[in-house]
């Protein structure tokens, strides 16, 4: 299995523009959940899907931040407009049977400038 | 001037040696806890786990013990390699029956050849 797999890597945009995060879960797990990782508080949940529906939202800092998940195989995470704060490495990670055997990806490092 | 964030917590051991990484979690009501590794630009990687029900479990060269009295975690490495370097973190799922999980704030182990 290729695990969880994450677009892209690295990112750098600049204020204002719009950015897109992808993540493809492993094949057969039901749930998804985006993580967001930074210095100054660690790794917060954002949001998480069960069978394709969001479940909790509450993570959301704000209304420039959406996810879908228009299917059990891919989700998108996006920030419109993007701001120098949302600097950070988002991580996406799936599971069967949450909340056991969480499999995280490689993250996308944002950068906001 | 003064660096803001996080604080880890850091523990330097020598190679061979066993390694010990304690977690105060929050939730007396969590009933499932995990233990993960981060290495520098990739994602969190699932080590070992304990429900509520457990005080002890043991993986290779890895023991998690419980202490649900005070509320304490300890992941247990033996014999330390160069290899263990990285970021630990615990995990609880805080809500029994929901699927998230919540990351403390993280441990540095460095291992001194």
């Amino acid at each position: 299995d290729a695990g969880v797999i994450q677009s892209p890597r690295h990112e750098v945009t600049e204020m204002g523009q719009e950015v897109t995060l992808r993540c493809k879960p492993i094949s057969g797990h039901n749930s998804l959940f985006w993580y967001r990782q930074t210095m100054m508080r660690g790794l917060e949940l954002l949001i998480y899907f069960n069978n394709n529906v969001p479940i909790d939202d509450s993570g959301m800092p704000e209304d420039r931040f959406s996810a879908k998940m228009p299917n059990a195989s891919f989700s998108t995470l996006k920030i419109q407009p993007s701001e120098p704060r949302d600097s950070a490495v988002y991580f996406c990670a799936s599971s069967l049977r949450a909340p056991y055997g969480y499999t995280f990806g490689s993250g996308t490092r944002l950068t906001v400038v | 001037g003064e660096s803001v964030g996080l604080h880890l917590p850091t523990l330097s051991v020598q190679e061979g040696d066993n390694s010990i990484i304690n977690c105060a979690y929050s939730n007396s009501a969590s009933d499932y806890f995990i233990w993960y590794k981060q290495e520098s630009g990739k994602g969190p990687q699932f080590i070992i786990d304990i429900r509520s029900n457990m005080d002890k479990r043991q993986g290779q060269r890895v023991t998690v013990l419980l202490n649900k009295t005070v509320k304490h975690l300890s992941l247990q490495i033996a014999a330390t390699q160069p290899g263990d370097s990285a970021v630990y973190f615990c995990a609880e799922n805080t809500a029994p029956g929901d699927y998230k999980l919540s990351f403390g704030a993280g441990t540095t182990v460095t291992v001194r050849a």
